[in-house]
């Protein structure tokens, strides 16, 4: 399967680590990305190949996968890390790319 | 500075057809495949389909094949999608992204197709 599940909400207090997840078989085979969407605006990526950060992404946004799921951490969650955060892969023929359902972060 | 700038969009009837481009600046565009990725209004992110760099290899996501068509002028730095046959269920931001295998890194800041009668 290519689908890939991630919760719809997670909420942490400002300061607080944030930890989002990303589960589907093809993980174990193929990286994840995860993408930054705040509201009204484009999304950006923040991590990619599994664990590598783009340049100009804060050192707080890290990420993780073992077996079927990928983690997204955000250490020391800011009010302006609010926004929804996406998944997603290549399918296993590498033909499609496959997004999560997105997760809404509340920093609060 | 490295930009998309999506055009194109508007309103368009069941069964119509539309263009929509994506111009692009400040890198070798030859050099990247390219996607397509939409979402509907208050949902998620669908990735719609990719095109690689010589433009010789196309692909598409199940609920559009048939119907869209990706394409790119290298000499225009330009990237088009043709949409045709359209639904309701394809009303939606249209963003244009660089890349496909290895990640999308650079997003445009979309383009809205409302299919309505």
């Amino acid at each position: 399967s290519s689908e890939l599940t991630q919760p719809p909400s997670v909420s942490v207090s400002p300061g607080q680590t944030a930890r989002i997840t990303c589960s589907g078989d093809v993980l174990s085979k193929k990286y994840a990305y995860w993408y930054q969407q705040k509201s009204g605006q484009a999304p950006i990526l923040v991590i990619y190949d599994d664990t590598k950060r783009p340049s100009g992404i804060p050192e707080r946004f890290s990420g993780s996968s073992s077996g079927t799921v990928a983690t997204l951490t955000i250490s020391g969650a800011q009010m302006e890390d609010e926004a929804d955060y996406y998944c997603d892969s290549t399918d296993i023929s590498g033909d499609q790319r496959v997004f999560g359902g997105g997760t809404k972060l509340t920093v609060l | 500075e490295v930009q998309l700038l999506e055009s194109g969009g508007g309103l368009v009837q069941p069964g119509g057809s539309l263009r929509v481009s994506c111009a692009a600046a400040g890198f070798t565009f030859s050099d990247y495949a390219m996607s397509w990725v939409r979402q509907a209004p208050g949902k998620g992110l669908e990735w719609v389909s990719g095109i690689s760099g010589s433009g010789g290899h196309t692909y598409y996501a199940d609920s559009v094949r048939g119907r869209f068509i990706i394409s790119r002028s290298n000499f225009r730095n330009t990237l088009y999608l043709q949409l045709n046959s359209l639904r309701a269920e394809d009303t939606a931001v249209y963003y244009c992204a660089r890349g496909f295998i290895d990640g999308l890194d650079i997003w445009g800041q979309g383009t809205r197709v409302t299919v309505s009668p």
